[in-house]
């Protein structure tokens, strides 16, 4: 069964430090998303990438956050400086399209000290 | 804005007896609801879904049900099995004015044996 990478698995940093999260979707998949899901909660989209392009960052803190897809694969999201409050699992899903569900990948947890 | 209520937020029941987790949304022009299970410390994983276009779906133990002009959906899982503990997520997909999935807050399940 095809599978979404992501690496790091762990991530500790301290406040203020840069961080960087990479996934690699599942071939085929055009669309990819960046999710952020707090425990307990459901995930939240950050944003979302329809081959390179964006589709959807309205919820992506972009003073700190950024993402990119050059090549319309791989992903990597970055978060600098990292603050204290985002601490959670960072997942990437991808999906053939927007109304088809999707396959995410295993998660980053994030831990800011 | 739009929006996903997932109620309960927790259920517990016997094993073998049946669970259900409803949902509702805001923006009738949603078209795709999409189930997903997290067991602990795990990514979500796709179990069922259901597009606007139909009324019931089911997948052996494990059925969907949508009701367009409430605008609500709903879950059904029979002959409850431990392994079915975990937590579920529902979502709506608008793919009309702009592409958004919305999740609701998540449901866990506790099956007792």
């Amino acid at each position: 069964e095809a599978e979404v990478a992501q690496s790091p698995r762990y991530k500790i940093t301290e406040k203020s430090q840069a961080v960087a999260f990479w996934c690699d979707p599942i071939s085929g998949h055009a669309t990819l998303y960046w999710y952020r899901q707090i425990l307990g909660q459901g995930p939240e989209l950050l944003v979302q990438f329809q081959d390179e392009s964006v589709v959807d960052d309205s919820q992506l803190p972009k003073d700190r956050f950024s993402a990119e897809r050059l090549k319309g694969v791989d992903s990597t999201l970055k978060i600098q400086p990292a603050e204290l409050g985002d601490s959670a699992m960072y997942l990437c899903a991808s999906s053939f399209g927007v109304d088809y569900g999707y396959t995410f990948g295993s998660g980053t947890r994030l831990t800011v000290v | 804005g739009e929006n996903v209520e997932q109620h309960p937020s927790t259920l517990s029941v016997q094993e073998g007896d049946s669970a259900v987790i409803k949902c509702t949304y805001s923006d009738s022009a949603s078209n795709y609801f999409p189930w997903y299970k997290q067991e602990l410390g795990k990514r979500p994983q796709l179990i069922i879904d259901i597009r606007s276009n139909v009324g019931e779906k089911k997948d052996q133990r494990i059925a969907v049900t949508l009701n367009k002009t409430a605008k609500h959906f709903s879950l059904h899982i029979t002959e409850t099995q431990p392994e079915d503990s975990a937590v579920y997520f529902c979502a709506a997909t608008t793919n009309t004015g702009g592409f958004k999935t919305i999740f609701g807050a998540g449901t866990r399940l506790f099956v007792k044996a």
